[in-house]
């Protein structure tokens, strides 16, 4: 498998401007996970889907913020409108659903997407 | 609610010489455990993991890890420090009642000097 794919890599957008940031999580993984890092604030959770349907959103900034996924196979998280404070690395992660005693609960990141708005 | 602690920003170590990055952490119930390592401009990748077992947990590239439950750590250790070690490396917990996410730590930059 290739892995959780995001694209893109590196987007440098301007204020107020849309952002749609991609995911594909691995092959048959039931949960997707969206981060932000940042230097100040470290990794954190944003929301994350089981089977296609998100559980829980409470790390989302703002209504500004919202993330989709229409199929098992893909994920977006958008910003709308884009704020300087946005600006950070995302990262998209997946994971199998937990088998006994979690021997398979473990995530796999995908490379990220520096996002800069200025 | 579960927590992750790793008290130093930064380790430096020299080349050939042992390494541990510390970890602590709470949470209810029985912990599982994890650390992440980040190259530069990467993704977090996983090193190793604790479930349940044997305390002492080996790795990837010769990582290994101490659970201890008595003084709630999870400290990740190399008997040789490697310059090519040199990342920023990430502990994570989560409980093991019901599906709960994982809980990172800020991260701990490791240095290792030639």
């Amino acid at each position: 498998d290739a892995g959780v794919i995001q694209s893109p890599r590196h987007e440098v957008t301007e204020m107020g401007q849309e952002v749609t940031l991609r995911c594909k999580p691995i092959s048959g993984h039931d949960y997707l996970f969206w981060y932000r890092q940042t230097m100040m604030r470290g990794l954190e959770l944003l929301i994350y889907f089981n089977n296609n349907v998100p559980i829980d959103d409470s790390g989302m900034p703002e209504d500004r913020f919202s993330a989709k996924m229409p199929n098992a196979s893909f994920s977006t998280l958008k910003i709308q409108p884009s704020e300087p404070r946005d600006s950070a690395v995302y990262f998209c992660a997946s994971n199998e659903l937990p088998g006994l005693a979690g021997l398979t609960d473990t995530q796999y990141f995908g490379p990220g997407t520096r996002l800069t708005v200025l | 609610a579960q927590s992750v602690a790793q008290p130093e920003d930064q380790v430096n170590v020299a080349e050939g010489n042992p390494l541990t990055v510390k970890c602590t952490y709470s949470v209810s119930g029985n912990p599982y455990l994890f650390w992440y390592v980040q190259y530069p401009n990467r993704g977090l990748q996983f090193l190793l993991k604790y479930i349940t077992g044997d305390n002492l947990v080996k790795g990837s590239y010769g990582f290994e890890a101490e659970f201890n439950k008595s003084q709630t750590s999870f400290h990740l250790k190399k008997p040789s420090a490697l310059v090519s070690d040199s990342a920023l490396y990430f502990c994570a917990v989560k409980g093991n009642s019901g599906y709960s996410t994982l809980t990172f730590g800020k991260g701990t930059m490791l240095l290792v000097s030639p």
